[in-house]
């Protein structure tokens, strides 16, 4: 969607190296969401957030953290990147907890 | 058990048929379902949403919905190169008031 953003949109990276991923919404969207998407698993929610500064753990949140500080940023860090965090990572925006738009991803590759 | 199930495919229909994308749920509270189509390589685009039982038709869309049985499925008319893609099945529920999703089923459309 044309209103999302997600810098970078490709990284590679070493273990060990702290990553930060970076969700950028012009959509004044109170909802974000950070998922990863692998083979198999299909998309899994990693954290939301339901307004600035409120956040929660989504089903697979060990080893990430989130902040939003204003409303048009949702960062995503991996403290210390593991191999196993190696996916794609998509980013979505909802007016409401029903709707989810998604950015277009972040190819993260740890080494 | 998986929240969301689908089959995984891949799913191959002629050009000018109808496909019929299946999914199934285990959260009885599930409020909203969603279908979106992933094209390789692309983030997810919703293509349509249900809320209630019943039939509920978007162009060549039909989204089916039987919460007593669980069931939610997409039909796709008059099936097009174009519509070859990943369909992902989706249900927010109040369990947690997150989305779950289904690893996707793969459609190709035949010329």
């Amino acid at each position: 969607d044309a209103g999302i953003t997600q810098s970078p949109r490709h990284k590679v990276t070493e273990t060990g190296t702290p990553v930060t991923l970076r969700c950028h919404q012009t959509e004044n969207h109170r909802y974000m969401y950070w998922y990863r998407q692998d083979p198999g698993h299909g998309l899994r929610l990693i954290h939301y957030s339901y307004g600035v500064k409120d956040t929660d753990k989504g089903e697979v949140s060990d080893g990430y953290s989130v902040s939003r500080s204003k409303t048009e940023d949702f960062l995503l860090t991996l403290e210390s990147a593991t191999s196993s965090q190696t996916s794609v990572y998509f980013c979505a925006t909802g007016a409401s907890q029903e709707t989810q738009y998604f950015g277009p991803g972040t190819r993260l590759l740890v080494l | 058990q998986k929240e969301v199930e689908q089959n995984s495919g891949p799913l191959s229909v002629p050009e000018g048929a109808i496909a019929s994308l299946n999914c199934t749920y285990s959260d009885r509270v599930s409020q909203s379902f969603f279908w979106y189509r992933q094209y390789s390589g692309k983030s997810p685009e919703l293509i349509m949403s249900i809320y209630s039982n019943g039939d509920k038709e978007d162009g060549r869309f039909t989204a089916q919905l039987n919460k007593a049985s669980q069931y939610v499925s997409l039909l796709i008319r008059d099936s097009q190169p174009s519509d070859s893609a990943t369909y992902l099945c989706a249900v927010f529920t109040n369990t947690g008031n997150q989305f779950y999703f289904g690893t996707g089923t793969s459609l190709t459309v035949i010329p």
